[in-house]
């Protein structure tokens, strides 16, 4: 199984909600990562999990909050967004976060709309 | 700030034409990496080149990489049109290179 899965595909919310993304992969991936894609834009990195640990920030706003319950889920919490914060956010795994010849594989993605 | 650019921004060619697309870099990098987005879905991974290879080959896919210019350019040949994607060139950057940043991508369209 070389998928990473993504729950849900579509989410529409206001800015006073509270909802979660999910991700899921059973590849045996020990580094699990958020991006955030806008418009035409490149994908641009939110979180890196290792080992179940939260390693890198890029300084995201804590409106995003990430959890990693164990090392095949990966969830993103979002509370009082707002509407610039409408993007496509991509959940992607890799085998390790540092080893530096290896790739990562991306799930397709959950379009969020904040109204 | 973005590590990789690429140009050009879009390209739009005829089925069975070579697609060339290009990516400059600011930093020393163990390796480059090309993904292809199909519109709004997740990234897949084409083709990794290390720093010490100058050109690689998957199936209709030719890398080849310049580390004194710090460029890459990515040749798919024989086009068809579910080529039509983003590709974005990438590279791992930071403390322990856990980060992957990516260009600003092509947007390719093939025309049947």
């Amino acid at each position: 199984d070389t998928e990473v899965t993504q729950t849900p595909k579509h989410l529409v919310m206001g800015m006073t909600n509270k909802k979660s993304l999910k991700c899921e992969q059973h590849m045996g991936h020990r580094a699990m990562y958020w991006y955030k894609q806008k418009a035409k834009k490149p994908p641009e990195l939110m979180f890196v999990y290792s080992y179940e640990k939260l390693s890198i920030n890029e300084s995201v706003p804590s409106r995003f909050s990430p959890e990693c319950p164990n090392s095949s889920l990966l969830n993103l919490h979002l509370h009082a967004l707002q509407p610039e914060d409408s993007a496509l956010y991509l959940c992607a795994s890799s085998q390790t976060a540092v080893r530096r010849h290896n790739e990562q594989f991306f799930g397709p993605g959950t379009r969020l709309t904040v109204l | 700030s973005q590590q990789g650019e690429e140009d050009p921004q879009a390209l739009s060619i005829q089925e069975g034409e070579n697609a060339t697309m290009n990516c400059s870099y600011k930093t020393s990098i163990n390796n480059l990496q090309w993904y292809r987005q199909n519109s709004g879905r997740g990234l897949v991974h084409l083709i990794l080149i290390r720093s010490n290879e100058r050109e690689k080959h998957s199936g209709r896919l030719r890398v080849t990489l310049d580390t004194s210019k710090k460029s890459s350019s990515l040749l798919i040949t024989a086009s068809r049109a579910a080529d039509t994607a983003s590709y974005f060139c990438a590279t791992k950057v930071g403390e322990g290179a856990q980060k992957l940043v990516f260009g600003q991508g092509t947007r390719l369209t093939i025309n049947p």
